[in-house]
């Protein structure tokens, strides 16, 4: 069965610091994995998209890793702002390009002063 | 333009009542999405049209008619709704929706509350 988990399911830190969130997923065949930023009552909003060859790449303060021996990703955020309390939501490919989409349940980021 | 609109931002419909949420995007993008997400859930997909032709239907109720009038327009018809479908309904768009990963815009979604 398709899935994508993610950890924690909840965080929270000080402004300025960093934090790493995970992503496991079992999706077959793999095609892409992206991470969407979403702050609450708004839509999604695209952070990073990575292909099978892909093993790192940023956005800004956002990091994103992908191990797909292990079918692992992270999301690093360095520096942390009051902004970026959200959720962040882990979405695998499964297939070719965009459809179907497999989401994490989201891990919910609270940046606290 | 990466912008994708949509209206209205709140509803609030009875269960007879028959309503239409709209989205727009003018980035000359072929695919359009309908998802569905519940409070602290992610989001669900509903429909899928590609090059204005309803590829995808993930089994979603008749009272859910989805219309793609052209490339830049999608539209979700709801009627005779159920308290259990107040969701927030998100619109998104991409290049293509089956070739390449190309990245996915989301509008700000429409609040629904059936009452």
């Amino acid at each position: 069965k398709n899935q994508v988990e993610q950890s924690p399911q909840s965080l929270i830190i000080l402004e300025g610091k960093n934090c790493t969130l995970q992503c496991n997923y079992t999706v077959s065949p793999f095609s892409n994995l992206r991470w969407y930023k979403q702050d609450t009552g708004r839509g999604p909003v695209s952070l990073t998209i990575m292909t099978f060859s892909e093993n790192t790449k940023s956005n800004g303060r956002y990091t994103a890793t992908l191990d797909a021996d292990t079918k692992q990703s992270s999301l690093h955020i360095t520096a942390s702002q009051l902004s970026d309390s959200a959720s962040y939501i882990c979405v695998v490919s499964a297939g070719s390009g965009n459809t179907p989409l497999v989401f994490g349940k989201g891990t919910r980021l609270s940046v606290i002063a | 333009d990466t912008e994708v609109t949509q209206t209205p931002k709140h509803l609030v419909m009875g269960m007879t009542n028959k309503k239409s949420l709209k989205c727009e995007q003018h980035m000359g993008h072929r695919a359009m999405y309908w998802y569905k997400q519940k409070a602290k859930k992610p989001p669900e997909l509903m429909f899928v049209y590609s090059y204005e032709k309803l590829s995808i239907n993930e089994s979603v109720p008749s009272r859910f008619s989805p219309e793609c009038p052209n490339s830049s327009l999608l539209n979700l018809h709801l009627h005779a709704l159920q308290p259990e479908d107040s969701a927030l309904y998100l619109c998104a768009s991409s290049q293509d929706a089956l070739r390449l990963p190309y990245e996915q815009y989301f509008g700000p979604g429409t609040r629904l509350t059936v009452t």
